[in-house]
């Protein structure tokens, strides 16, 4: 089945602690990007990454660090979490070319004490 | 910068009317728009993809058009049923396969 996954699906931590929400697809898609999506404001992009080894910043990148060593993962760090970064994440993936439809992922919701 | 923007931000019919969502955006400049539905404290499900060059697109129940040089694109949902109830997005792609969504319709379909 395609599909992107992501894990943990719920998390609550502490300010300042490190931790990583992974991302996978099975689609062999170039294209993946991270969004955040918090009330009044939507949904917003973090990074994205063209093909491997190839990442850029959103719109929001601040406190985010991402990494594309493999075509079919995308993680997102956090170095050092805050409780601004509380909110629901979501990851997504598409075929490179221009238009293609884009899948995301169940969603990881993140609290940050 | 590309504004989306989705009127109403809410919406309540009664089961078997049609829904008529809106969305808008502000640089035509486009490649695609997509169409989306979010339950409550899921993921995202794709529901339609228009291409630029395309004015509608179909699938079941469903219709999407777009009038790129107006920046405007409508849901269509015929004969709602109350499994409809869901909070519906657009988005806009364009260069860099950036979406940028719209804030979200929420629609809610009473038996």
């Amino acid at each position: 089945e395609a599909q992107v996954t992501q894990n943990p699906r719920y998390l609550i931590t502490v300010t300042g602690k490190k931790l990583t929400v992974t991302c996978s697809q099975n689609m062999n898609h170039e294209y993946m990007s991270w969004y955040r999506q918090d009330p009044g404001l939507g949904l917003r992009q973090i990074y994205y990454s063209m093909n491997v080894e190839v990442t850029d910043k959103g719109d929001v990148p601040e406190g985010y660090k991402v990494s594309r060593k493999e075509k079919r993962n995308f993680p997102l760090i956090l170095e050092s979490p805050s409780p601004n970064q509380t909110s629901l994440y979501f990851c997504a993936s598409s075929h490179r070319v221009r238009g293609e439809t884009q899948y995301f992922g169940p969603g990881t919701r993140l609290l940050v004490l | 910068k590309q504004e989306v923007t989705q009127i109403p931000a809410a919406l309540s019919v009664p089961e078997g009317e049609n829904l008529v969502l809106n969305c808008s955006f502000t640089d035509s400049a486009i490649y695609n728009l997509q169409w989306f539905r979010q339950d409550p404290g899921k993921g995202l499900t794709s529901l339609l993809l228009i291409q630029s060059s395309q004015r509608e697109q179909t699938s079941g129940r469903l219709n999407a058009s777009l009038d790129k040089s107006s920046g405007r694109s409508t849901l269509y949902i015929a004969a709602s049923q109350p499994g409809d109830s869901a909070t519906y997005l657009c988005a806009v792609i364009a260069a860099g396969n950036k979406l940028t969504f719209g804030g979200g319709t929420r629609v809610l379909v009473k038996p």
